[in-house]
């Protein structure tokens, strides 16, 4: 079993809508659990950390649910620069696991 | 600031041929790490240093070797290319080594080893 798994996608939702990805992780002792962005053919970048008590920055909310291992992101009022992909992070033994990505399509 | 670049941006091999990939980040961070990045996974760790003179293996460090002569490089080798290791490969640094701080990614290096 991977250490984190992710729907793949592709999630192709009109432009305004409220979308959410799930990221199931297998790794109970995970401390820290980021969400990522990656656009496509460039470099990963950090969207956001994802907290127990869940942390909102603008649009987008993520929240940590240790019982069940699952992290979410929640992305409110979709622009279309919102397309890329979402990689869902953890950290274990002082390394980053990353998920394969869910990738979000966002259409006019 | 730079942040983290990476050369080339892009290269084709042939199988047994050998490269450098060359990692540079100018943020004084001593924390830097190899992925690669293949289609349908996520970005997997090939090595890591935790300062300079310091390597260490990650999770598929076969047919790779590193070097961190000065804190603000990290170089990749590849001895004798396999198609198996096409792929992008990624470098990063941090500050910190326990993911409380964010990886700071370069722009990819492109493979392809025919």
């Amino acid at each position: 079993r991977k250490e984190v798994e992710q729907d793949p996608g592709p999630f192709n939702v009109p432009e305004g809508a409220t979308v959410a990805f799930n990221c199931t992780y297998s790794n109970s002792a995970s401390q820290s659990f980021f969400w990522y962005r990656q656009d496509c053919r460039k470099e990963p970048k950090l969207l956001m950390s994802v907290y127990s008590s869940g942390n909102e920055d603008g649009r987008f909310t993520a929240q940590l649910n240790r019982a069940s291992q699952y992290i979410s992101l929640l992305i409110r009022d979709s622009k279309l620069s919102d397309s890329a992909t979402y990689l869902c992070v953890l950290v274990s033994s002082y390394k980053l696991i990353f998920g394969s990505g869910t990738r979000l399509l966002v259409r006019p | 600031n730079a942040g983290v670049t990476q050369t080339p941006k892009f290269r084709v091999l042939k199988t047994g041929q050998s490269m450098t990939l060359l990692c540079a980040q100018d943020m004084n961070h001593e924390y830097m790490y190899w992925y690669r990045q293949d289609p349908g996974m996520g970005l997997r760790l090939i090595h890591y240093s935790v300062g300079e003179g310091t390597t260490a293996k990650g999770e598929v460090p076969d047919g790779y070797n590193v070097s961190r002569l000065k804190k603000q490089n990290f170089l990749l080798g590849l001895e004798s290319a396999a198609p198996s290791q096409t792929s992008v490969y990624f470098c990063a640094s941090s500050r910190q080594l326990d993911g409380t701080d964010t990886q700071y990614f370069g722009p990819g290096t492109r493979l392809t080893v025919l």
